[in-house]
């Protein structure tokens, strides 16, 4: 099956620094990509569509200019974290897709960022 | 009304059980359906798409019922190695965006 990865698998990070987080699809090129949030014992929450060579698309309550997203080439998507507080601490996943409806998403294994 | 719900469980059974979760969908018009696993701390995996005929795959069985908008999971002759959060999910039309309900925890006893 197709493969995706995250960098890094989980980070600590002060209070009011800047986080980026990388998934990368290994095997296959992703149109498009997606972000998402999970809280502990909460269901995955889409955060943002990202298409590669776009702007992306954010879900309505996510702030674009906290949680920026570049999607430069068909392999790699970014997701920064800019300013990041405790209340950003959250297990961050990302998925990739060939594009198209009703494609499968494969899934990165996820950061988990926690917010000192 | 959330989009997607799910019973959050858990659901303990023995080894050899047969368990079956439900899942209700908001949105009628939702056309493709999902069943993921996640196992703690992990990323989600899909475990079956569901489809309108209903679908086996091994000891899983998935039913879509559009006039209920519900979508059910059987496992039979559970497993230790089934244990895990079921991830019902469902794609709402218009894209390939897929909603996500809060998962059943199952846990399999010896």
């Amino acid at each position: 099956g197709a493969v995706v990865s995250q960098h890094p698998s989980r980070v600590i990070c002060k209070s009011g620094t800047s986080v980026k987080i990388e998934c990368r699809s290994l095997d296959f090129q992703a149109t498009t990509m997606f972000w998402y949030r999970q809280f502990p014992k909460q269901s995955l929450m889409l955060m943002a569509t990202s298409n590669e060579g776009s702007k992306a698309t954010y879900e309505q309550g996510v702030e674009k200019d906290k949680f920026l997203i570049n999607h430069a080439s068909l392999t790699l998507s970014t997701l920064t974290v800019t300013s990041a507080h405790p209340e950003d601490s959250s297990f961050y996943i990302c998925s990739a897709s060939t594009g198209g409806n009703q494609e499968t998403q494969y899934f990165g294994p996820g950061t988990r960022l926690l917010v000192l | 009304r959330k989009e997607v719900e799910q019973d959050p469980g858990p659901f303990n059974v023995p080894e050899g059980a047969t368990v079956a979760f439900n899942c209700t969908y908001s949105n009628s018009a939702s056309q493709s359906f999902f069943w993921y696993r996640q196992d703690c701390r992990k990323e989600p995996k899909l475990l079956m798409s569901v489809y309108s005929s209903g679908n086996e795959d091994g000891r899983f069985t998935a039913q879509l019922n559009r006039a209920s908008q519900y979508i059910s999971l059987l496992i039979r002759d559970s497993k230790l190695s089934d244990s895990a959060t079921y991830l019902c999910v469902v794609n709402p039309g218009g894209g390939n965006k897929l909603t996500f309900g809060t998962g059943t925890q199952l846990k399999v006893e010896l």
